[in-house]
C-alpha cells in the first residue's frame, strides 16, 4: 500500500516568506508526527497528533511554527516569517494506535 | 528526560566484513528502542524494534540488535555488510506508546561507508 507522502520534496524560500508543507499518512493511521532534521544531525520532534487533536507540541522552536490536521488525515506545517536557521528537512512520520512510526521522504527547505 | 548516543560517527568497513554500530540510551523510564536507516535524500525506514521480551531482535537485511538494560546499550550488528548497506543509521528511544510519550529521541547517526 501507499506510504507516508510529502510535498513538496523541495522548497526555497527568502527570508520572510511563509510556507506550508503538506503531509499525507498512511490511511487509517491515527497518529502523526513532524520531525526536525538538520543538517548532519538526527530527527527532532517538532509536534504530535492523534486524529485531530494536536496533544503535544512542545517541540515547535517559536510561535512562527504552526501546525495542523484539522480531518484528522493530511496535515500541515506552517512556517510565517521564514528565517535561515529554518533551513531543514521536515520529516512527517505516521502510526497506528502503537509505537512504530513510518517515515515520508521528507521535504528540504532552504531559506535563503 | 530521555537521551541517545551514538558512539561513532562514520563507520568505514569492507564489503562482507562484520560491523557493530553504537548506541547507548539514557532514560528514567523504560523504554522502546529503534534503528533506522536513512538513504540519501529518503525518508527513514525502520530496521528493527525492541519493546519488550527477547532482547536479541532481528530485523530487515540481516540486521540484528541486542538490548543490554545495565549497559542502557542497544548495539546494531550485521554479520556481513554489502555495498548497499551504505546509508545513515540511526538509533531512538521512546518513552511508550504514542500516547504515552511516544515521540521518538534519536541519536546524531552513524554513517557507514561500506567499501569493495
Amino acid at each position: 500500500g501507499a506510504g507516508v507522502s510529502q510535498s513538496p520534496r523541495y522548497k526555497v524560500a527568502k527570508r520572510g516568506q511563509d510556507v506550508a508543507l503538506r503531509c499525507d499518512p498512511i490511511s487509517g493511521h491515527v497518529s502523526l508526527f513532524w520531525y526536525q532534521q538538520a543538517l548532519g544531525q538526527g530527527p527532532e520532534f517538532l509536534t504530535y497528533f492523534q486524529n485531530e487533536a494536536q496533544l503535544d507540541k512542545s517541540g515547535l522552536p517559536s510561535d512562527r511554527f504552526f501546525a495542523e490536521r484539522p480531518e484528522g488525515s493530511v496535515s500541515t506545517l506552517k512556517i510565517q516569517r521564514t528565517q535561515q536557521e529554518d533551513s531543514a528537512v521536515y520529516l512527517c512520520a505516521s502510526g497506528a494506535r502503537g509505537e512504530t512510526q513510518y517515515f515520508g521522504p521528507g521535504t528540504r527547505l532552504l531559506v535563503l | 528526560a530521555q537521551s541517545v548516543t551514538q558512539l561513532d560517527s562514520q563507520v568505514p568497513v569492507f564489503e562482507e566484513a562484520p560491523v557493530e554500530l553504537r548506541c547507548n540510551y539514557s532514560s528514567s523510564v523504560s523504554v522502546y528502542l529503534f534503528w533506522y536507516v536513512q538513504y540519501p535524500n529518503q525518508g527513514l525506514q525502520l530496521l528493527l524494534k525492541y519493546l519488550s521480551g527477547s532482547t536479541l531482535v532481528k530485523g530487515i537485511n540481516g540486521f540484528e540488535a541486542e538490548f543490554n538494560k545495565s549497559q542502557t546499550s542497544f548495539h546494531l550488528r550485521k554479520p556481513s555488510v554489502h555495498i548497499s548497506d551504505t546509508a545513515e543509521y540511526f538509533c531512538a528511544v521512546s518513552g511508550g506508546p504514542f500516547n504515552q510519550g511516544g515521540k521518538l529521541i534519536f541519536g546524531q547517526g552513524t554513517e557507514l561507508s561500506v567499501k569493495p
